[in-house]
């Protein structure tokens, strides 16, 4: 069974810091990554893609893809009261399923 | 506006009653899938279709249909709802497969008693 974990947080920063959320995926296949956010109730926005190994930065997020080691990770700097919500990280399978980790929770305190 | 759109937005129903969450897109995409999500076990693919008339099962496929006789509708079937269905589901669709980035509907939330 293809798995993409994530520590469940909550993580707790205070405004202005950085936020460093992180994932590991088992299908050493996957290709493509994506990070979304979800607030309680609504549903997934994609925040960043990344597809190659290294660093892709987008504004305050900047998502970094290591697939030696399996690892995919998103940084968050200057966080925001507006950041709190739920980080959801998925990995493509085969090109056709989509897998996601069960997601951490960030909160940002002003 | 591109957009994925999904009904009912909420839902109370019976045990064994038939009912469809329908879901239609907008962006001429290719790729649609339905996910349920439950406290503690995150997303789940229900299933997922690569285009017209291509539709195959995701983690979680027992107890639901799909058809996919259109490129935009996506339609999820619960035929005989059971208690344990009652969830947060998700329509997803991308241009094509699940190495592209996916656009969800706002989701339905569905209650079987």
């Amino acid at each position: 069974q293809k798995e993409v974990e994530q520590n469940s947080g909550p993580l707790s920063v205070p405004e202005g810091a950085i936020a460093s959320l992180n994932c590991t995926y088992s299908d050493r296949g996957s290709q493509s990554f994506f990070w979304y956010r979800q607030y309680s109730g609504k549903s997934p926005e994609l925040i960043m893609s990344i597809y190659s190994n290294g660093d892709k930065e987008d504004g305050r997020f900047t998502a970094q893809l290591n697939k030696a080691s399996q690892y995919v990770s998103l940084l968050i700097r200057d966080s925001q009261p507006s950041d709190s919500a739920t980080y959801l990280c998925a990995a493509n399978q085969a090109g056709t399923a989509l897998i996601f980790g069960k997601g951490t929770t960030l909160s940002v305190s002003s | 506006e591109a957009q994925v759109t999904q009904n009912p937005r909420y839902l109370i129903t019976v045990t064994g009653k038939k009912l469809t969450v329908t879901c239609s897109q907008n962006m001429n995409h290719e790729y649609m899938s339905w996910y349920r999500q439950d406290p503690g076990l995150g997303l789940r693919q229900i299933y997922y279709s690569m285009n017209v008339e291509v539709t195959d099962k995701g983690d979680v496929p027992e107890g639901y249909k799909v058809s996919r006789k259109e490129k935009r509708n996506f339609p999820l079937i619960l035929e005989s709802p059971s208690p344990n269905q009652t969830s947060l589901y998700f329509c997803a669709s991308s241009f094509s497969g699940g190495n592209q980035p996916q656009h969800f509907g706002d989701g339905t939330r569905l209650s079987i008693l």
